[in-house]
């Protein structure tokens, strides 16, 4: 199985920063590899698929990157609404394996 | 508009079997594959498992393999997850989930809840 390695496990930042999320893949993956958001009592909403492109609908200030087996979530001047608890997930071979989720907090 | 609702959820006896359901409507359900993910109390997501289109395709997470059996009704638009054998460790919220053409899972269900508890 690819395991998939999120890190930080939680992060508190402020509005005027850049928030940075990764997810390191056990092996390469391809950029099969989306990221989601999860409010708390929500489904996880899509922002990223193939490692840097924007879902429909999401705010520009997101963004996903690669470098190696890494993958990035940027998040750019969070808004308080950006709040939740972030997901990266391979869908390259499966079973598709999830990253173990970023608690952010926006203060 | 999308939308993936999950129904067939509660309370069930350990070893005991039960059999959720995701009606399908706002797009051509038989133009995607269909997957399901489920959350533990306060714990991460976790892959269940996909189907193809005609389900002639269909993956699981290994560990579940024997428990679970992934299903779907095209002519219903409905997707379902037969599961067996159930312990306390299946106590958890069930999403089902459509398959993007690209990477990724681009429309969930609101989830139904699964506690297995005597």
């Amino acid at each position: 199985d690819i395991q998939m390695t999120q890190s930080p496990a939680s992060l508190s930042a402020s509005l005027e920063e850049i928030v940075t999320i990764t997810c390191k893949a056990s092996q390469g993956i391809d950029d099969y590899l989306s990221w989601y958001q999860q409010k708390p009592g929500k489904s996880p909403q899509l922002l990223i698929y193939d490692a840097t492109s924007l879902a429909d609908g999401v705010p520009s200030r997101f963004s996903g990157s690669r470098s190696g087996t890494q993958y990035s979530l940027k998040i750019s001047r969070p808004q308080v609404d950006d709040s939740g608890i972030y997901y990266c997930l391979q869908s390259y071979s499966t079973p598709y394996t999830f990253g173990a989720g970023t608690k952010l907090e926006l203060k | 508009e999308v939308k993936l609702v999950e129904s067939g959820g509660g309370l069930v006896q350990p070893g005991r079997s039960l059999k959720l359901s995701c009606a399908a409507s706002g797009f051509s359900f038989n133009d995607y594959w269909m997957g399901w993910v489920r959350q533990a109390p306060g714990k991460g997501l976790e892959w269940i498992g996909e189907i193809n289109q005609d389900s002639s395709t269909i993956n699981y997470t290994p560990s579940l393999k024997d428990k679970f059996t992934i299903s779907r009704d095209n002519a219903q638009n409905t997707l379902y997850l037969q599961m067996s054998k159930l312990g306390s460790e299946d106590t958890a919220i069930y999403y089902c989930a459509r398959v993007g053409y690209y990477s990724g899972l681009d429309y969930w269900g609101q989830g139904v809840m699964v506690t297995v508890s005597s």
